[in-house]
């Protein structure tokens, strides 16, 4: 099995700034990798894919960086609506696996 | 429109058996690779396993938690995917998503999730 691992678990910030979130894998996942943000009680909604692609309809302020075991998630601009919890996926193997998620929180 | 839609969700007890549906609609379910994630209360996302599409076999695979206990089939003139869940302990308790597989194994479409609670 591939363990994801994001730091931080918390993450206090304020409209305006810029956020980096990180997600490392226990080996090499090439570019499988996925990024998703849940707010509570609704479904996750995915917002990266293959790494760095956009997916259709997610702001530009969104982007995602990294190959082989690390992985980073940046809002450039943080808007109230991104306030949520935020999961990065790998699809390298056949058995899919999650990162423990981090809570994106308004200071 | 794309839409997922689970159904079957409640109160059960440990040892006891549960079937979950995801009605579809607006693609064409046959072509592709559907799964089921869970979360349990206040807890992160599990991937639970997944069904290929008739095209590449129509076989499962499954995380190793639930590995034996729970099947995965579909039933690709009604547009439904399952989840038989049996032998259910409380450590199942969890909300269950049901959601499509795109580019990459991504999960591009998720249900609203249905609960399933495990107790006595």
């Amino acid at each position: 099995d591939i363990q994801m691992t994001q730091s931080p678990s918390s993450l206090s910030a304020s409209v305006g700034d810029r956020v980096t979130i990180t997600c490392r894998a226990s080996q090499s996942i090439s570019r499988y990798l996925n990024w998703y943000q849940q707010k509570p009680g609704k479904a996750p909604k995915l917002l990266i894919f293959d790494a760095s692609s956009l997916q259709s309809g997610v702001p530009s302020r969104f982007s995602g960086s990294g190959s082989g075991t690390d992985f980073t998630l940046t809002i450039s601009s943080l808007q109230p609506e991104d306030f949520a919890t935020y999961y990065c996926q790998q699809s390298y193997i056949t058995l899919r696996s999650f990162g423990q998620g981090t809570k994106l929180e308004i200071k | 429109e794309v839409q997922l839609v689970e159904s079957g969700g409640g109160l059960v007890q440990p040892g006891r058996s549960l079937r979950l549906s995801c009605t579809t609609s607006g693609f064409t379910f046959g072509d592709y690779v559907m799964s089921w994630v869970r979360q349990a209360p206040g807890k992160g996302l599990e991937w639970v396993g997944f069904i290929r599409s008739k095209g590449y076999g129509g076989t499962t695979e499954y995380a190793a938690s639930v590995k034996g206990r729970f099947t995965i089939s579909r039933d690709d003139s009604k547009s439904i995917a399952y989840l038989q869940m049996n032998s259910l302990k409380t450590e199942d308790t969890a909300v269950y998503y049901c959601t499509r597989e795109w580019v990459s194994s991504s999960f591009d479409f998720w249900g609203q999730g249905t609960l399933v609670t495990v107790s006595s």
